[in-house]
């Protein structure tokens, strides 16, 4: 199956600051989507985005299908962005698949 | 739409017991997946149905666990009996035409632990 890696790990930053997450999968995709997951656990859908490029708000996200990987752009941080953010991916030949989840990155915002 | 609803949100029982996790998914939508999240395994697929059909229980760890779709709007995850292992917080999701148009939204999750 599908193996999804995510950098960096662990992300300790100021708030106001601009971050980048990176998202590797090893084979073809056809789905691909970034989650956060706040504080309490919360697993909130951020983009669907299998290819090219979103925006929304201060977030934003391209995938690279041909090079098989996606980047989250998080700008002007704000605590309340602390969490995890989960990348997730699969492929399906016809109907649907789960996910597959990454280990994620565990994003802190400090005031 | 009041998105992907589970119940109940925290589940405290205690070992031997059996538990039963309820979901209902998004109108309309036409796949349904339960996911067990650990510290030590990560996001893991228990099983996923298609139609109320189960597609792929690959997943489920053993035989205490069992899953069942009776209609469109509503699932059930069951343990029994019930070990502390199984302590996790348990996600539904659900996606229209397997998630390749929109994704997948999941729900709020269960925090279950077994004491």
């Amino acid at each position: 199956g599908i193996q999804v890696e995510q950098s960096p790990p662990d992300l300790i930053l100021q708030e106001g600051a601009n971050s980048t997450l990176r998202c590797n999968f090893s084979d073809s995709v056809n789905n691909l989507q970034w989650f956060h997951q706040n504080p309490w656990g919360q697993l909130i859908n951020l983009f669907y985005i299998p290819s090219g490029t979103k925006q929304n708000g201060r977030l934003s996200a391209t995938t690279v299908a041909t090079e098989r990987y996606s980047l989250l752009y998080i700008s002007s941080s704000q605590t309340t962005d602390s969490g995890v953010y989960f990348c997730a991916s699969f492929y399906s030949g016809g109907g649907a698949d789960g996910l597959t989840f990454g280990k994620g990155t565990h994003l802190i915002i400090q005031p | 739409d009041a998105g992907v609803i589970q119940s109940p949100r925290h589940e405290v029982t205690e070992m031997g017991q059996e538990v039963t996790l309820r979901c209902k998914p998004i109108s309309g939508h036409d796949y349904l997946f339960w996911y067990r999240q650990t510290m030590m395994r990560g996001l893991e697929l228990l099983i996923y149905f298609n139609n109320n059909v189960p597609i792929d229980d690959s997943g489920m760890p053993e035989d205490r666990f069992s899953a069942k779709m009776p209609n469109a709007s509503f699932s059930t995850l069951k343990i029994q009996p019930s070990e502390p292992r199984d302590s996790a917080v348990y996600f539904c999701a659900s996606s229209e035409s397997g998630g390749a148009l929109y994704g997948y939204t999941f729900g709020s999750g269960t925090r279950l632990t077994v004491v």
